[in-house]
């Protein structure tokens, strides 16, 4: 099977524009979970939906959405953007419940 | 207090000898265990996932449970210096809801030849 795959790999932005990130999720995978990692907070949980639902969302502010289509890929949006967004952001896929996530190679972005 | 507590190291060990990695957390609740590995500028990959007390075995590698003490641990036996990465121990479930992985800060593992 294919893994999750993210695009684009590299984005570099300025503040206040907007970006869009997307996630494929593994062949029959129906969760897609979004994680910012920086290096001074770690890796910290974005939002996770399942079935086209967002069914958790992490402590970030309204900027940052995201949407799951009915095939099970998954964007996630943030506008606005600010200095302190420049991370990777990583997407993972499941099948659900509390099973093993697996993850994409990330999408760093940088913002100037 | 944070969730999910980890010593950053770096722990340094010589190749061949046996890496011992730690981790706390603080949900009682917490169902599923994860360690994954992350080397420099990748994402995270999953070596090894343990939801009931006691040992684990894959290889190399050994996860250990002990949900009285609120404790994960990772042994690698014949540490390669391959094995030089960060080590991420994840925990879900219970107060945080679905699929919300939390994640400890990482243990930095240098095997030296």
């Amino acid at each position: 099977k294919a893994g999750v795959t993210q695009t684009p790999r590299y984005l570099i932005k300025t503040r206040g524009q907007q970006v869009t990130l997307s996630c494929s999720p593994i062949s029959g995978h129906r969760s897609v979970s979004w994680y910012q990692q920086t290096p001074g907070q770690g890796l910290q949980f974005l939002f996770e939906y399942f079935s086209e639902t967002q069914r958790n969302k992490g402590n970030f502010p309204g900027r940052f959405s995201g949407r799951q289509f009915s095939n099970s890929r998954s964007e996630m949006n943030v506008s606005t953007l600010e200095l302190g967004d420049s991370a990777l952001y990583l997407c993972a896929s499941s099948t659900g419940g509390s099973e093993t996530q697996y993850f994409g190679p990330g999408t760093r972005l940088l913002v100037l | 207090q944070k969730e999910v507590e980890q010593n950053s190291g770096p722990l340094s060990v010589p190749e061949g000898a046996i890496a011992s990695l730690n981790c706390t957390y603080s949900d009682r609740v917490s169902q599923s265990f994860f360690w994954y590995r992350q080397y420099s500028g990748k994402s995270p990959e999953l070596i090894m996932s343990i939801y009931s007390n006691g040992d684990k075995e894959d290889g190399r590698f050994t996860a250990q449970l002990n949900k009285a003490s609120q404790y994960v641990s990772l042994l690698i036996r014949d540490s390669q210096p391959s094995d030089s990465a960060t080590y991420l121990c994840a925990v879900i479930g219970g107060n945080t809801g679905f699929q919300k992985l939390v994640f400890g800060t990482g243990t930095r593992l240098l095997v030296s030849p």
